[in-house]
């Protein structure tokens, strides 16, 4: 079965880039998903379609995806943007979630 | 906007089924999207565990399988959950959400109830 792997934990400084990634083979053939979620609260889609951002996300969050990695991004992080991220993709008629990346700013 | 609510028993005992509802508002759940249950085990990641589409054809996640059953209730613009032969390791918050049916992403989530399994 298609497996999912993100790094447990990122850290980075305020207004620094921070880049969480989601390796899976071949992921780049898919459509990766990236999912806020902040303590006591339901994940909020930040990131669809591997870059494109639903309305009300700021432009400092992006995403790429090639080859066995893709990417968010978040420039000039806030630290509001502390959260956990999960990556999700749709393969074989299941969802599948990465195990989720904790973001702290320092 | 569309807007999610799971209902349900907040307590099921061990063996029992777990059942939950969720009321879809805003919008119709006869629309071109899939309607999806995912679940959070305290401390823990996301685990999508099932979808069904107004029509009634369903997915679900090979792992839980052959415990759920997911159905839809056009009428009363709601979907459900059923999870039989619970065990300790299905207590978790469960999520609704909708699932866009060109790229399956999760736009609309519900708040998430607790669900814990207990005698």
């Amino acid at each position: 079965s298609y497996v999912l792997t993100q790094p447990p934990s990122v850290s980075v400084a305020p207004g620094q880039t921070a880049r969480i990634t989601c390796g899976g083979n071949n992921i780049g053939s898919k459509s990766v998903h990236w999912y806020q979620q902040k303590p006591g609260q339901a994940p909020v889609l930040v990131v669809y379609d591997d870059s494109d951002r639903p309305s009300g996300i700021p432009e400092r969050f992006s995403g790429s995806n090639s080859g066995n990695t893709a990417t968010l991004t978040i420039s000039r992080v806030e630290a509001g943007d502390e959260a956990d991220y999960y990556c999700q993709v749709w393969d074989s008629s299941s969802d599948l979630f990465g195990g989720g990346t904790k973001l702290t700013v320092l | 906007q569309v807007q999610l609510q799971e209902s349900g028993p907040g307590l099921v005992k061990p063996s029992g089924t777990l059942s939950l509802t969720c009321a879809v508002s805003g919008g119709s759940i006869s629309s071109s999207n899939w309607w999806s249950w995912i679940r959070q085990p305290p401390g823990k990641g996301l685990e999508w565990i099932g979808e069904i589409y107004h029509s009634g054809s369903t997915n679900y996640n090979p792992s839980l399988k052959s415990r759920v059953t997911i159905s839809v209730d056009k009428s009363k613009n709601q979907f459900s959950l059923k999870l039989s032969s619970v065990t300790a390791a299905d207590t978790a918050v469960y999520y609704c959400a909708r699932t866009d049916s060109s790229g399956y992403y999760k736009g609309y989530w519900g708040q998430g109830t607790l669900v814990t399994v207990s005698s």
